[in-house]
C-alpha cells in the first residue's frame, strides 16, 4: 500500500511552460486534494474532487486545471507556468467516513521552481 | 481578522520541556479540529483530530478545545528532538452542502538535546 504518491519530486519550468503534476492513491480514496504551499503560508486548497468526474475549485484556482477520470489519478495541469506559482505542490486523499474528520492523508510533495 | 490564525514561532525548546501549540479561529461554523505534523521536505501527517470541545490525550501528545473561545492547543510532554517539525492546525465546517477546510500557517517547533 504506497498511499498517495506524487511525481515528479521536483521539476525547473521556464515562464511560459506547461507541465502536469501527477498524484495516484491506492487507497480507494473518494476525495482528492491538490494544495500549494508557500514558506510561512500555510496550506492553501487549489483544486478538489469528491470522486471521478467531479471537480470543483478551491481558494487559490487561477492558472490551474485539474481532470478526475479514474478513482486513483488526480493530475494537476499548470498551462502557463509563472514565477507566482514557484511553490511546493501537496497532493492528498481522504476516506469519506462519517465523524472521522478530515483524515488526509498527504503525498510527499512537488517542489516547482519557474524562472 | 484571519479565519484561523497561528502564531508562526519559531520556537525553541530544550529536550524534556513541554510545548504549547496555540491557533485561534473567528468561524463558530468549524466543526472537526486537526493538529498535522510536517517535517522538513515532507508532506503533513495528521497527528490528531478531535471534534469536541475537551481535552483528547494521545500518548504525550494532549489536543484541546475550547469553542466558547474559538481556541485550541496542543501541548507535548517530555519534548524530543525527534519532535521538531512545523505543526499546523487545521479545521473545518460544513457551509453551504460543501466542505471548508482552513489550516493555520504552521508553527515551526526545535527540540534541542
Amino acid at each position: 500500500n504506497a498511499g498517495v504518491t506524487q511525481t515528479p519530486k521536483f521539476r525547473i519550468l521556464k515562464i511560459g511552460q506547461s507541465m502536469t503534476l501527477q498524484c495516484t492513491q491506492d487507497m480507494n480514496h473518494n476525495y482528492m486534494y491538490w494544495y500549494r504551499q508557500d514558506p510561512g503560508m500555510g496550506l492553501k486548497l487549489i483544486y478538489y474532487s469528491v470522486g471521478a468526474g467531479i471537480t470543483d475549485k478551491g481558494e487559490v484556482p487561477n492558472g490551474y486545471n485539474v481532470s478526475r477520470s479514474t478513482t486513483e489519478d488526480f493530475p494537476l495541469r499548470l498551462e502557463l507556468a509563472a514565477p507566482s506559482q514557484t511553490s511546493v505542490y501537496f497532493c492528498a486523499s481522504r476516506e469519506v467516513s462519517f465523524g472521522a474528520g478530515e483524515t488526509q492523508y498527504f503525498g510527499p510533495g512537488t517542489r516547482l521552481l519557474v524562472l | 481578522q484571519k479565519e484561523v490564525e497561528q502564531d508562526p514561532g519559531p520556537l525553541s525548546v530544550p529536550e524534556g520541556a513541554i510545548v504549547s501549540l496555540n491557533c485561534t479561529y473567528s468561524n463558530s461554523a468549524f466543526q472537526y479540529f486537526m493538529w498535522y505534523r510536517q517535517y522538513s521536505r515532507k508532506g503533513p501527517e495528521l497527528l490528531m483530530y478531535t471534534y469536541s470541545s475537551g481535552n483528547k490525550e494521545d500518548g504525550r501528545f494532549t489536543a484541546q478545545v475550547d469553542k466558547s473561545s474559538k481556541y485550541i492547543s496542543l501541548f507535548i510532554r517530555d519534548s524530543q528532538p525527534s519532535d521538531s517539525a512545523t505543526y499546523l492546525c487545521a479545521m473545518t465546517a460544513v457551509q453551504g452542502g460543501s466542505e471548508k477546510l482552513v489550516f493555520g500557517k504552521g508553527t515551526k517547533l526545535t527540540v534541542n538535546p
